[in-house]
């Protein structure tokens, strides 16, 4: 079966930071791979996505940025950290096979900047 | 206007409770998906659907296309289902990009 692992599952950064968030798939090949951002009493928000090595599409323009060195790795990344980055942030991933595929969410990481 | 809306936005039931909670969706969107989003933040998928219904023990997911229109229904609701439901809608011809509405926060007590 297919799993989904982030990490951390917290983290407290001061402003102007770095930031690397990691997320692994295992059980499949050739994911879609999705980072999305929750802010404080706000909906989910879709950062970035993926559909192969190397291929990272940016959705919201930002001080984050996202790599995919591997098949089954995600990688959320900041040379600075803002206040306004703080959130819970999700990797998700699903099936590259047909146009329609239910979403699989990874426990996601609690980012706090101060 | 928003391309996904849910209602209600908040929902309180006593144990037991037929719930229903509705979303409406913009042209364009081809696939409504259903998410529960637990206290500690944990997103699980509970339906993915494009046309007619699906069940899930006692969950219900409909789909209008015409209307443009889909509902969630929990059959004996039970304390353990409070969470916040979430439907995401899905365009056509996209693989990726899932359009969040802002949530039904279910709170069933018992």
């Amino acid at each position: 079966s297919q799993t989904i692992h982030q990490w951390p599952a917290t983290l407290v950064q001061p402003v102007g930071s770095p930031l690397s968030l990691e997320c692994t798939v295992e059980g499949t090949s050739n994911p879609n791979l999705y980072w999305y951002r929750q802010a404080a009493g706000r909906g989910l928000q879709l950062l970035f996505y993926s559909v192969g090595i190397g291929q990272i599409s940016s959705e919201v323009p930002q001080n984050l940025s996202a790599s995919r060195p591997q098949d089954r790795q995600f990688i959320l990344s900041s040379k600075k950290l803002l206040l306004s980055d703080s959130g819970f942030y999700l990797c998700a991933w699903s099936s590259g096979l047909s146009s329609y595929n239910e979403q699989f969410f990874g426990p996601g990481t609690r980012l706090t900047v101060l | 206007k928003n391309e996904v809306e849910q209602s209600p936005q908040n929902l309180t039931a006593q144990e037991g409770e037929f719930i229903t909670i509705n979303c409406s969706y913009s042209v364009g969107i081809s696939a409504l998906h259903w998410l529960q989003q637990h206290p500690g933040g944990g997103i699980v998928s509970l339906f993915m659907l494009s046309s007619g219904k699906k069940k899930h023990g006692r969950l219900i997911a409909t789909i209008n296309i015409q209307e443009k229109h889909s509902s969630l229904h929990i059959t004996a609701s039970h304390p353990r289902d409070s969470a916040v439901y979430i439907c995401a809608g899905q365009r056509g011809g996209s693989n990726y990009k899932l359009t969040f509405g802002k949530g039904t926060l279910l709170t069933v007590n018992p």
